[in-house]
């Protein structure tokens, strides 16, 4: 069975930009979680959705969005990019409430 | 609110020792518990989980970790390291309530001398 799978690995973007990255999780696993990786404050819990639904979120701005499609895909959108954006955006999914979750390799982004 | 302490940064041992990474919560019912690996530039792979029932838990690439209730602790073991196990270590522990968010540790960074 295929892994969480994340487009693109790499990413550069500019102060001001926009961005999206997208999320396909494990086949018949319905909950996407979205985590934030920076050296100086770890990985923290963006958002998670479950059947298109938004069920917990994290302490971020509201410049981090996030939707989840019929078929589980999940895209996160950051708009007005900052440097402090840089990060690795790792994606994890999950059967369903309760199970382990599962990460996928992850999206470097990187703010000029 | 729950949150999970490793204590340390950085452990270097031989190739072929025994291995303790110590990893502590704070939550107030029983947690779900997770210890992660990850390699350079890559993402999370999941060793093992403690969901409940047994306290000592197995995992993959002979890892395991037992859960102390008494000292609030999830400490993962491995009798004998390899060379390949060099990678940085996370342990994460998330509610039993059905939210699905994992508050993770700041990680220990295992290095493997020959």
């Amino acid at each position: 069975k295929a892994g969480v799978t994340q487009t693109p690995r790499y990413l550069i973007k500019t102060r001001g930009q926009q961005v999206t990255l997208s999320c396909s999780p494990i086949s018949g696993h319905r909950s996407v979680s979205w985590y934030q990786q920076t050296p100086g404050q770890g990985l923290q819990f963006l958002f998670e959705y479950f059947s298109e639904t938004q069920r917990n979120k994290g302490n971020f701005p509201g410049r981090f969005s996030g939707r989840q499609f019929s078929n589980s895909r999940s895209e996160m959108n950051v708009s007005t990019l900052e440097l402090g954006d840089s990060a690795l955006y790792l994606c994890a999914s999950s059967l369903a409430q309760g199970f382990e979750q599962y990460f996928g390799p992850g999206t470097r982004l990187t703010v000029t | 609110a729950q949150s999970v302490t490793q204590p340390d940064i950085h452990i270097t041992v031989s190739e072929g020792a025994s291995l303790e990474l110590r990893c502590n919560y704070s939550y107030g019912a029983t947690p779900y518990l997770f210890w992660y690996v990850q390699s350079p530039g890559q993402g999370l792979q999941l060793l093992l989980k403690y969901f409940s029932g047994d306290t000592l838990v197995q995992g993959i690439k002979g890892f395991e970790a037992e859960f102390k209730r008494s000292q609030s602790s999830f400490n993962l073991r491995k009798p004998s390291v390899h060379w390949s196990d060099a990678a940085e270590y996370f342990c994460a522990v998330g509610d039993n309530f059905g939210n699905e968010k994992l508050t993770f540790g700041t990680g220990t960074r295992l290095t493997i001398i020959p």
